[in-house]
């Protein structure tokens, strides 16, 4: 069946560092691919995506790109700043028929000032 | 606009007790996926509704477990009997038709002694 597996947590940087959260999957199809987070607290919220191969999904000054012939959708960011401390998850799902989201088990990241 | 509501957003109650969860999606939104979020499991598809109706609840951990969607604007998951096992975060999402984003609730913090 069809899976996500990303790096383990908890990630800890310092602020202004380079961020990668590395995200692999496994599908028997041709998926879109998600990266969601979760502030403490509060319910998930889609953060960016990427419907096909090669396509580069980008917000908030993070980014990820679908690579198939890795089969990897790592999330990036240039400069983390203390506000993106949160839980991420990667997530793929088919945008025909039943539409579920199958999750990765999630990385805490705690940017420190 | 609103965004998806649930109710209540902590509840505790003592094992072998019914525990009642309710969704209201956001309006015109005609998916809904209610999710289970544990420690040691992650996040877990439970059910999905299209249109109201129930398309896959291979997620349903078993007999205990029970949703409806009477309405468009209106869901509930049923646990009865309420296990301590049955602690954790779920939450319930909405989304347009297929490839479309799921918007998440706040969720529900369950806890059963």
């Amino acid at each position: 069946g069809d899976s996500v597996t990303q790096m383990e947590g908890p990630v800890t940087l310092s602020e202004e560092a380079f961020l990668t959260i590395n995200c692999t999957y496994t599908a028997t199809g041709y998926p879109s691919l998600f990266w969601y987070v979760q502030y403490p607290g509060e319910g998930l919220q889609l953060l960016l995506k990427a419907t096909k191969a090669d396509d580069k999904g980008s917000n908030k000054g993070f980014e990820a790109t679908y690579r198939k012939e890795t089969t990897s959708f790592h999330l990036e960011k240039g400069s983390v700043q203390v506000s993106d401390s949160a839980v991420y998850f990667c997530a793929l799902s088919y945008p025909q028929g039943a539409q579920k989201l199958v999750f990765g088990q999630g990385t805490r990241l705690t940017i420190n000032p | 606009d609103a965004g998806v509501i649930q109710s209540p957003r902590h509840e505790v109650t003592e094992m072998g007790q019914e525990v009642t969860l309710r969704c209201k999606p956001i309006s015109g939104h005609n998916s809904l996926f209610w999710y289970r979020q544990t420690m040691m499991r992650g996040l877990e598809l439970l059910i999905y509704f299209n249109n109201n109706v129930p398309i896959d609840d291979s997620g349903m951990p078993e007999d205990r477990f029970s949703a409806k969607m009477p309405n468009a604007s209106f869901s509930t998951l049923k646990i009865q009997p309420s296990e301590p096992r049955d602690s954790a975060v779920y939450f319930c999402a909405s989304s347009l038709p297929p490839g479309y984003e799921q918007y998440f609730g706040p969720g529900t913090r369950l806890t059963v002694t």
